[in-house]
């Protein structure tokens, strides 16, 4: 069973300023099928990037996903006041088995 | 619009049953495969269970599995969540999603979600 651990928990920047986010397998996984969400209080889960480095429709070009293997990261270059929320990895496994994250806390600093 | 609608949330008894419904809307419903995705009070996602786009295989996070049963009717553009023998650690927001196989089987569309609280 795969696991996901992303780091840092909580991460505290000001507006203006690059968040990167990461996310570390357990063991290597196919880029092809590991995704961000972004959460936001009270609201459903957003679908941001898919396939480790592709955009979701409407999603900003501020939003960037790379990585491979065991480690991927999700880049956001200039954040912006509506970027403050929680964002989860996700994998799909073969079964089917789908894995999330711990989830990384993005607050103002 | 793309939606997805649940509905059914509710406080039930330990030992007890739910059945959860998700209406969907905007879209081919019976080409994509379906999930239902948990998210207990203050804590992340978990994935709960998922079912193909015929209804041909389903396939549950091991916690759930032989408690809560997935199922679909195309006709009727619905997915089911039938929860039995409920636990407090059930108690979660339940989430429908639709998976989009092309884009590496991640979930785009979410509904809003309804709650489920187990507790005497």
């Amino acid at each position: 069973e795969i696991v996901l651990t992303q780091s840092p928990g909580t991460l505290s920047l000001s507006p203006g300023e690059r968040a990167t986010l990461s996310c570390r397998a357990s063991q290597s996984v196919s880029s092809s099928y590991l995704a961000w969400y972004q959460q936001k209080p009270g609201q459903a889960p957003r679908l941001l990037i898919y396939g480790a480095s592709s955009r979701a429709t409407g999603i900003p070009d501020r939003f960037s996903g790379s990585g491979s293997g065991t480690d991927f990261t999700l880049t956001i270059s200039r954040l912006e006041p509506e970027d403050f929320a929680v964002y989860y990895c996700q994998h799909y496994g073969g079964s089917p088995q789908f894995t999330f994250g711990q989830g990384t806390k993005l607050e103002i600093k | 619009e793309v939606q997805l609608e649940e509905s059914g949330g509710a406080l039930v008894q330990p030992g007890g049953s739910l059945r959860l419904s998700c209406a969907a809307s905007g879209f081919t419903f019976n080409t994509f495969w379906m999930s239902w995705v948990r998210q207990a009070p203050g804590k992340g996602l978990e994935w709960v269970a998922t079912i193909k786009e015929d209804g041909s295989g389903a396939y549950y996070v091991d916690s759930v599995r032989g408690r809560f049963t997935i199922s679909r009717d195309n006709p009727k553009n619905s997915l089911y969540l039938q929860m039995n023998s409920l636990r407090a650690e059930d108690t979660a927001v339940y989430y429908c999603a639709k998976i989009w196989g092309w884009a590496g089987y991640a979930f785009d569309i979410w509904g809003q979600g309804t709650m489920v609280t187990v507790s005497s």
